[in-house]
């Protein structure tokens, strides 16, 4: 089946950095999503991305959708302790309609020391 | 903010008794989805189902397992005959349109096979 590469694993910062991560696919996804995921928690959609090329921003998180299709970013900028958490990109393969299922990266996990 | 409702929180069970496992989806959705995560693991897609019928499944959805919506608002996984394996976190999820438009998860159920 699809899968998707998500780097780094996990990450060490010091608060107020900014963090950078991203995902990479064999294949195209026609929608990219970036979840955060907290412990015990279900994942909570950050941003999603519609169109190869589009940029979005929500906050201090900006994510953009890459030209080939293939692949994803997200940034975090002048990160707080709040931030920490495993962030996920997801990609579904169709723009439109329909019940599509989710591919999930293996998460990046973010950790911001004192 | 409307909300995925998933319950049990967690549901201990022995190897080779069936379980269920409920989520009330948000009330305006039409598409509703079922995922699990085992401990450390990445998010995966198991099943969606659309106008009372399962939509799209992945092999790991297999015989054993079902989904059912028995009334207006539920939405239930079951697990026929569990194994160890089994035992993860099991997220339902729903969204209004299909697509990544509103897609929502719940908090989830972990699942325990002893």
């Amino acid at each position: 089946g699809q899968q998707l590469n998500q780097s780094p694993q996990s990450m060490f910062i010091q608060e107020g950095e900014d963090v950078s991560m991203n995902c990479t696919s064999s294949s195209i996804f026609n929608t990219w999503l970036w979840y955060k995921q907290d412990p015990g928690e279900g994942p909570v959609l950050l941003i999603a991305l519609y169109k190869a090329g589009e940029l979005t921003s929500n906050g201090r998180l900006t994510a953009q959708f890459g030209i080939t299709r293939k692949d994803s970013f997200l940034n975090i900028s002048a990160s707080i302790p709040s931030d920490v958490g495993i962030y996920f990109c997801a990609g579904m393969p169709n723009s439109g309609g329909g019940a599509d299922g989710l591919t999930f990266g293996k998460g990046t996990h973010l950790i911001i020391q004192p | 903010e409307p909300e995925v409702t998933q319950t049990p929180s967690h549901q201990v069970t022995q190897m080779g008794q069936e379980v269920i496992l409920r989520c009330v989806p948000i009330s305006n959705h039409l598409y509703f989805y079922w995922y699990r995560q085992i401990l450390g693991q990445k998010v995966e897609f198991l099943v969606s189902f659309y106008n009372n019928e399962i939509s799209e499944k992945s092999e790991i959805f297999d015989d054993q397992f079902s989904v059912e919506r028995p009334d207006g608002s539920n939405f239930t996984l079951k697990i026929r005959s569990t194994k160890l394996e089994d035992s993860a976190m099991y997220f339902c999820a729903s969204s209004e349109v299909g697509g990544a438009y509103g897609y929502t998860f719940g908090s989830g159920t972990r699942l325990t096979v002893v």
